[in-house]
């Protein structure tokens, strides 16, 4: 069964800072990778997703991801980050391709930016 | 356009109540997911539906159910209240498969 482990449930770092939030992965088929931002008393905001092809994805507010197979790892990072960037990230991922229809979430990483 | 609409947002029911959420997906989005959020369980996949069947249901009870109306539309529902159903429930929308589903602001659902 597929399973997501985010290693930090809390990062905090300050403004202009560089950050890495790590996701590691456990499937024994073929994975969809994604990540997600929560803002407080808000659902949930597509950040990024790998299906397929290059390895690194990228959103267009900085953030990249890069897809390591051989590590089962999903890590996202920004290179600098805003007060802005506050909120929950989470890491999901589908098996299968995307046919069991059904994300699998990590606990969330609480990334707190200080100025 | 308009994103993934839940009602109520937040809702107070007493144990052993039954209640109903609703979630209306992004126009032309055919799969519609239902999720729970709670501070110690975190995300929880509760089940998916596709053109009114569904595809694939999580580790709940029997209390908790759902369905799926021709226009896309979705309700899920949960009977006999415990105190432990307390939680943000969250709706999520896609054209039919897992290329990244896209979320409603919940209903946030309190038992007392």
């Amino acid at each position: 069964a597929q399973s997501v482990t985010q290693l930090d449930s809390q990062v905090p770092v300050f403004e202009e800072a560089p950050v890495e939030l790590r996701c590691n992965y456990s499937s024994s088929v073929s994975v969809y990778l994604f990540w997600y931002v929560q803002y407080p008393n808000q659902g949930l905001q597509l950040l990024l997703k790998y299906l397929s092809g290059s390895t690194l994805v990228e959103s267009i507010n900085g953030f990249e991801a890069e897809f390591n197979k051989s590590q089962t790892s999903f890590h996202l990072r920004k290179p600098s980050v805003h007060i802005s960037d506050t909120a929950e990230y989470f890491c999901a991922v589908s098996e299968g391709g995307g046919s069991n229809y059904k994300l699998t979430f990590g606990k969330g990483t609480l990334l707190t930016v200080n100025p | 356009k308009a994103g993934v609409t839940q009602t109520p947002r937040y809702l107070i029911k007493t144990r052993g109540q039954q209640v109903t959420l609703s979630c209306s997906p992004i126009s032309g989005h055919r799969s519609v997911s239902w999720y729970q959020q709670t501070p110690g369980q975190g995300l929880q996949f509760l089940f998916e539906y596709f053109s009114e069947t569904q595809r694939n249901k999580g580790n709940f009870p029997g209390r908790f159910s759902g369905r799926q109306f021709s226009n896309s539309r979705s309700e899920m529902n949960v009977s006999t209240l415990e105190l432990g159903d307390s939680a943000l429930y969250l709706c999520a929308s896609s054209f039919g498969g897992d290329y990244g589903y896209t979320f409603g602001s919940g209903t946030r659902l309190t038992v007392v």
